[in-house]
């Protein structure tokens, strides 16, 4: 099956610091990669919607200011906690179906990120 | 607006027991997926199963069925035979037609007994 990857699969930053995660489509191209947010004993929460080639969508009560994305190629989105906080950690993870596939396509989802920010 | 609700927290299940994981829905679309997804302690989404809103045979996938009852926007997930491994947290889940993110539930934790 698609491969996507997700890198680092785990870092640890101070707070006040920004920390970039990839995320990377290995075998297929997408125009649309999702970023979901999960906190420990929850549920997937969808933070953006990323485009290739243009801004992304984020939902509601997601700073687009503080979780910058960008998609810059049909293999690629990065999404960029700035000015990281305590509150930010989280597990971090991607998802992406290949370009032009139907809904009963499985999204394809990265191993996730762990954020520790101290 | 979709929304998605799995309304046990936890569920236990005897090893080689079957087991239901319940799952209802809400959307105004005709047109929508329903998946479910395992996540075991690692973290990695595993895919299990699909069903598609005019799909009219339940999904079946190994060990793995659906039951979907659209009248009552129900999708529940039936584990046959259980395994030790098969001990995670279960994600229902469901998308509008098109390439579009996915609306989780809450979530079940099942944990298989010996």
């Amino acid at each position: 099956g698609a491969v996507v990857s997700q890198h680092p699969s785990w870092v640890i930053c101070k707070s006040g610091t920004s920390v970039k995660i990839e995320c990377r489509s290995l075998d297929f191209q997408a125009t649309t990669m999702f970023w979901y947010r999960q906190f420990p004993k929850q549920s997937l929460m969808l933070m953006a919607t990323s485009n290739e080639g243009s801004k992304a969508t984020y939902e509601q009560g997601v700073e687009k200011d503080k979780f910058l994305i960008n998609h810059a190629s049909l293999t690629l989105s990065t999404l960029t906690v700035t000015s990281a906080h305590p509150e930010d950690s989280s597990f971090y993870i991607c998802s992406a179906s290949p370009q032009g596939a139907p809904t009963r396509y499985e999204q394809y989802f990265g191993p996730g990120t762990r954020l520790t920010v101290t | 607006a979709q929304k998605i609700t799995q309304t046990q927290p936890g569920m236990f299940v005897q090893e080689k027991e079957a087991v239901t994981l319940d799952c209802t829905y809400d959307t105004s679309d005709q047109s929508y997926g329903l998946f479910w997804y395992k996540q075991p302690s690692s973290g990695e989404m595993i895919f299990l199963i699909y069903q598609g809103s005019y799909d009219e045979q339940n999904a079946t996938e190994g060990r793995y069925s659906l039951n979907f009852q659209k009248a009552r926007k129900s999708a529940n997930l039936v584990i046959s035979a259980s395994q030790l491994g098969d001990s995670a947290m279960y994600f229902c889940a469901m998308r509008e037609w098109g390439n579009t993110p996915l609306v989780f539930g809450k979530g079940t934790r099942l944990s298989v007994i010996a």
